[in-house]
């Protein structure tokens, strides 16, 4: 069974523009899960995502937003794009949402967004 | 909301029993604690998780005491592929807000 995949791997843009991040989850799963990890900051939860719907938001600006298909995978966008938002973007993927499935929560390789 | 607090590094050799701690003073009812393994340029993979006293799986022990204010994850016998970064998590489905710990890079040396 294929893992998690993130596109793309590597992003290079400047302040002010957007950037969409995509994540295709395990075959079957359907809650998928984003996070920020910065040297600074760790791991941060961003939202999390089933059958469609935003289950559960983290602490972050407006400027990030999200979405999920039907066919479960995600993109999450963020929007004027600042210097701070320079991160590994994580996505994780899991059959049941929340704590119930955050012990099978599998998590992509990341995108590397570098923000000039 | 729980934070936690864990060591940033330790040192360990391989054959060794390794125990990172983790302190969540202000845990909540309904928290679990999860500990996660993170290789360089991989995401984190899930190693155990547990809600009081003790859990052991074929990879790692976790032991929490009785006021759930800290928990250990034990790792029996560390080998050189155990070098990563460790984090404790803290959560709960009523409270959704997932705090992760800092990390603690564990180094195992030969």
């Amino acid at each position: 069974k294929a893992g998690v995949t993130q596109t793309p791997r590597y992003l290079i843009k400047t302040r002010g523009q957007q950037v969409t991040l995509s994540c295709s989850p395990i075959s079957g799963h359907r809650s998928v899960s984003w996070y920020q990890q910065t040297p600074g900051q760790g791991l941060q939860f961003l939202f999390e995502y089933f059958s469609e719907t935003q289950r559960n938001k983290g602490n972050f600006p407006g400027r990030f937003s999200g979405r999920q298909f039907s066919n479960s995978r995600s993109e999450m966008n963020v929007s004027t794009l600042e210097l701070g938002d320079s991160a590994l973007y994580l996505c994780a993927s899991s059959l049941a949402p929340g704590l119930a499935g955050i012990n099978e929560q599998f998590f992509g390789p990341g995108t590397r967004l570098t923000v000039l | 909301l729980a934070k936690t607090t864990q060591p940033i590094s330790m040192d360990s050799y391989e054959g060794q029993e390794v125990n990172i701690t983790c302190s969540h003073n202000n845990i909540a009812t309904n928290d679990y604690i999860t500990w996660y393994q993170q290789f360089p340029s991989q995401g984190p993979r899930f190693i155990i998780q547990g809600y009081k006293t003790k859990v052991t799986n074929e990879v790692a022990s976790l032991f929490i005491p009785a006021d759930r204010k800290s928990s250990t994850l034990s790792l029996p016998r560390v080998s050189l592929s155990d070098t990563a970064v460790y984090y404790c998590l803290v959560g709960s489905d009523s409270n959704y807000q997932l705090i992760w710990g800092a990390g603690t890079k564990l180094i195992i040396k030969p």
